[in-house]
């Protein structure tokens, strides 16, 4: 069964610090997005992605964040400058024509900021 | 605005208890209400999808219905591994392609 891969698993940065997320949809998905998820909070919205353009994004997805498609491939997810309230999970997911089959999510990136 | 409530916050069943979730929603326009599984450090995983007030989902262990309000999972004999959060979600006309998650009845099943 086609898996939403994302790497790495854990990362571990200190605040002030770039860090870049990464994603490799499953390949006849049309749609992309990234969700996070704070230790015990519920799973929230950042950026939905589609035709190599966001299409819509949330409060939480200010200017320190950012998204990009370049190869047609890896999805990313840019924080420029990571603050110790980006600490959570951070989960990619994709959406095919089917909209009754939800969308696949990755199995996330731990992102630490100490 | 959208809301998703979920409840019980956490139950705990004998295996084989059967039991159901709840999920409340208030939303403009529901365009239809996503279940997922979650296990520790893992994504989402899809369950079912329901569109519209009287719709029912069935796997396994597992069904899904749907009213004007709520959805309701009903969990059948359940086993160990049906230990898990269970997250309810909605999709709606205020969100275009996204979801509003609930926050998680999270599962223990005993053995």
């Amino acid at each position: 069964e086609p898996e939403v891969t994302q790497t790495p698993s854990h990362q571990v940065t200190q605040m002030g610090q770039e860090v870049i997320l990464r994603c490799v949809p499953i390949s006849n998905h049309l749609y992309f997005y990234w969700y996070r998820q704070i230790l015990g909070q519920k799973v929230e919205f950042l950026v939905s992605f589609y035709n190599n353009e966001i299409s819509e994004k949330s409060e939480i997805f200010d200017d320190q964040f950012s998204v990009e498609r370049p190869d047609g491939s890896n999805f990313t997810l840019k924080i420029r400058s990571t603050k110790l309230e980006d600490s959570a999970m951070y989960f990619c997911a994709g959406l095919g024509r089917q909209e009754d089959y939800g969308y696949t999510f990755g199995s996330g990136t731990r992102l630490t900021v100490v | 605005e959208d809301q998703v409530t979920q409840s019980p916050e956490a139950l705990r069943l004998q295996e084989g208890e059967s039991s159901s979730l709840n999920c409340s929603y208030t939303v403009s326009g529901l365009r239809g209400l996503f279940w997922y599984r979650q296990d520790p450090g893992k994504g989402p995983e899809f369950l079912f999808t329901l569109y519209s007030a009287g719709e029912e989902k069935e796997k396994e262990r597992l069904k899904a219905t749907l009213t004007k309000k709520e959805s309701f999972l009903h969990i059948t004999a359940p086993k160990p591994e049906d230990s898990a959060t269970y997250l309810c979600a909605v999709r709606s006309l205020n969100y275009g392609q996204n979801f509003v998650f609930g926050p998680g009845t999270r599962l223990s099943v005993l053995p």
